[in-house]
């Protein structure tokens, strides 16, 4: 059974700070892993995307890097600001098709 | 260009009704997924449509039953509603002619309350 799992479960930083959000999956065998953010209650964005021939992506403030031979991906965010808070998900594709999600870190970056 | 669309917003059921959700696709996308997202969880993948097929499923009973039209748009039904299928239902599309990655887009989401 393939499974994602991120750490921590939550966080809350002041701003300003750089910051790390872990995601671990089983199963090295994916073709894309994705990082979505989630507003509460709402839908979600999709943030990065990485393919499995890649090691990294970057979108202003944010990394992200897959390491497939460990099963993991950061999410890195540089210079926090109170509009990073949101629940970040990352998810990794089966077979390239639908995805299996981790349960999210739910961050608060404080003012 | 309009993204991944769902109506309604929110809706409120009592237990053994049943309920239709829609979506429709981002423009030039085919392929669309329903996940079911409970409160402080992660998506759970429901099933997929792709041409009018049900081409993958996720660990979800027969009450939960959908459908794509021809214009890529689809519905999903869920049957005897219960207690427990409370939650956001997220739909995402993404295109297959074009190959991987497949990256998807999801919509805003349809808020059920089963009372």
């Amino acid at each position: 059974k393939q499974e994602v799992t991120q750490i921590p479960a939550a966080l809350s930083v002041p701003e300003g700070e750089n910051l790390v959000l872990n995601c671990s999956f089983t199963d090295s065998a994916i073709y894309n892993l994705q990082w979505f953010r989630q507003d509460p209650g709402k839908g979600l964005t999709s943030l990065l995307l990485i393919q499995s021939s890649q090691r990294e992506q970057t979108s202003g403030r944010l990394n992200a890097s897959l390491d497939k031979s460990s099963g993991r991906s950061t999410l890195y965010i540089a210079a926090s600001q109170p509009g990073d808070s949101a629940t970040y998900l990352c998810a990794r594709d089966n077979y390239g098709q639908n995805f299996v999600f981790g349960p999210g870190t739910r961050l608060s970056v404080l003012p | 260009d309009a993204g991944v669309t769902q109506s309604p917003t929110h809706l409120i059921k009592t237990r053994g009704q049943q309920v239709t959700l829609r979506c429709s696709p981002k423009s030039g996308h085919d392929t669309v997924s329903w996940y079911q997202q409970a409160l402080g969880q992660g998506p759970q993948f429901i099933f997929q449509y792709y041409e009018e097929e049900e081409r993958q499923r996720g660990n979800f009973p027969d009450r939960f039953s959908g459908h794509q039209f021809p214009n890529y748009s689809s519905e999903l039904n869920v049957n005897a509603l219960l207690l427990g299928d409370s939650a956001l239902y997220l739909c995402a599309s993404h295109t297959l002619r074009q190959g991987p990655p497949y990256e998807q887009y999801f919509g805003p989401g349809t808020r059920l309350t089963v009372t």
